[in-house]
């Protein structure tokens, strides 16, 4: 059973460029999970998807972040016209669908903006 | 906002020794994951704890949670080089909020 995937691994962007980062959750698992490390600080969480439905987005920056998790396909997250305070560790987990089920994590897209 | 404090930050001992990290927090949490995270990779889960005062051991490593849902604690015994990695503890939310809070973590370095 694969676990969560994440792709790219590493992305480098310039600054005003978009970037696109890509979960497939583990197989059977429904609920998607958005975390940011900062270098030099903890996870930090930023926004909790099922298909087709944002379910909190609390933790998401206000402006140029978005994320989806389309009916069919990867869960993507979005950031529009970056800059170099985005570069950071992303990740994504995964769960099924019961309640206080423990999330699983992908390893991880590293963004470097120059 | 919830918050948990995790201790040390930093641990580095010899092998064969035994040592304990802290989880605390004012908040209740519906369960309690621990994790471990080697560089550049994502977290790993160890063990999830759902209920007040449960205790897992999973070989060296014993996991407790607080009878009040609101700590936690990881003890290895006689731990070796091969225990070395960052230690993150996170809290899941009561409720519908199903996100996970965690602990800054904990960089253990196991000596030969």
């Amino acid at each position: 059973n694969a676990g969560v995937m994440q792709n790219p691994r590493h992305l480098v962007r310039r600054r005003g460029q978009e970037a696109r980062l890509r979960c497939s959750p583990m197989k059977g698992h429904s609920h998607v999970y958005w975390y940011r490390q900062l270098p030099e600080e903890g996870l930090k969480f930023m926004v909790y998807l099922q298909k087709e439905n944002i379910i909190d987005e609390s933790g998401m920056p206000k402006e140029r972040f978005s994320a989806e998790f389309p009916k069919e396909g990867p869960s993507i997250l979005r950031i529009q016209q970056v800059v170099r305070g985005d570069s950071a560790a992303y990740f994504c987990a995964s769960s099924p669908r019961t309640v206080r089920e423990t999330q699983y994590f992908g390893p991880g897209t590293r963004l470097l903006v120059l | 906002t919830q918050l948990l404090e995790q201790s040390p930050q930093f641990l580095s001992i010899q092998e064969g020794e035994n040592l304990t990290v802290y989880c605390n927090s004012s908040s209740v949490f519906s369960s309690l994951q621990w994790y471990r995270q080697e560089p550049g990779e994502g977290p790993v889960l160890l063990v999830t704890v759902v209920t007040g005062g449960e205790v897992k051991k999973l070989k060296r490593l014993t996991f407790q949670f607080g009878d009040a849902r609101k700590d936690s604690s990881l003890h290895i015994t006689a731990a070796q080089p091969g225990d070395t990695g960052l230690y993150l503890c996170a809290g899941q939310s009561s409720g519908s909020a199903r996100q996970l809070t965690f602990g800054s973590g904990t960089q253990l370095t196991v000596l030969p």
